[in-house]
């Protein structure tokens, strides 16, 4: 089946530094979504990407949808330590039956 | 607005019996989808409705495993008989129809998930 490569697989910050993430593919992906899941929640979508080369912004969080399609990225500016969780990009691949397909997350830990 | 419910939070069982999840979509999302997450991984579909029909059940293994949506709003997923490998966070999630506003049908909102624990 398709498969999300994300790294890194977690990172430790100090509160106030800037954190990337990314996400990559072998096959095209036609949306991207990035996610953020507390302990016993289920995943909250973040940010949603259409269009290939998309930059889209929400608050401290950027995302941009890859120019090969194969690829996402999330950046997290000035951590705070609600920051704290597990980021998972997901995406929608190309045609046919479109499926969500997980990446296997990138658990952030923010040091105050 | 109210957000995915499920029930219950937790359960712990012992293997080869049988569990039941339900989920009670957001009002008016017509896809209403279950997730299987293993400890560590990222959510696994293992089945997707539109509204009370099957558009997906590829990845749900169908020996043990079987989902309804009879009326086209709540959904139930069993599992019978319970294997030791179950063990995981079931997480129940919807999005308005994908053939109406695609790109509204492709944001999924997630329930809180149920905990299984098989012993």
């Amino acid at each position: 089946g398709q498969q999300l490569n994300q790294s890194p697989q977690s990172m430790f910050i100090q509160e106030g530094e800037d954190v990337s993430m990314n996400c990559t593919s072998s096959s095209i992906f036609n949306t991207w979504l990035w996610y953020k899941q507390e302990p016993g929640e289920g995943p909250v979508l973040l940010i949603a990407l259409y269009k290939a080369g998309e930059l889209t912004s929400n608050g401290r969080l950027t995302a941009q949808f890859g120019i090969t399609r194969k690829d996402s990225f999330l950046n997290i500016s000035a951590s705070i330590p609600s920051d704290v969780g597990i980021y998972f990009c997901a995406g929608y691949t190309q045609g046919g039956s479109e499926k969500l397909v997980f990446g296997k997350g990138m658990k952030l830990t923010v040091n105050p | 607005e109210a957000g995915v419910a499920q029930s219950p939070r937790y359960k712990i069982i012992e293997k080869r019996q049988s569990v039941a999840f339900w989920c009670n979509p957001i009002s008016g999302h017509a896809t209403l989808y279950w997730y299987q997450q293993i400890l560590g991984q990222g959510p696994k579909l293992l089945i997707q409705f539109q509204n009370n029909g099957v558009v997906d059940d590829s990845q749900l293994p169908k020996d043990r495993f079987s989902a309804e949506r009879l009326k086209g709003v709540d959904s139930t997923l069993k599992i019978q008989p319970a294997k030791l490998e179950d063990s995981a966070v079931y997480l129940c999630a919807s999005s308005r129809a994908t053939g109406a506003g695609r790109i509204l049908g492709k944001k999924l909102f997630f329930g809180s998930g149920t905990q299984l624990s098989v012993l």
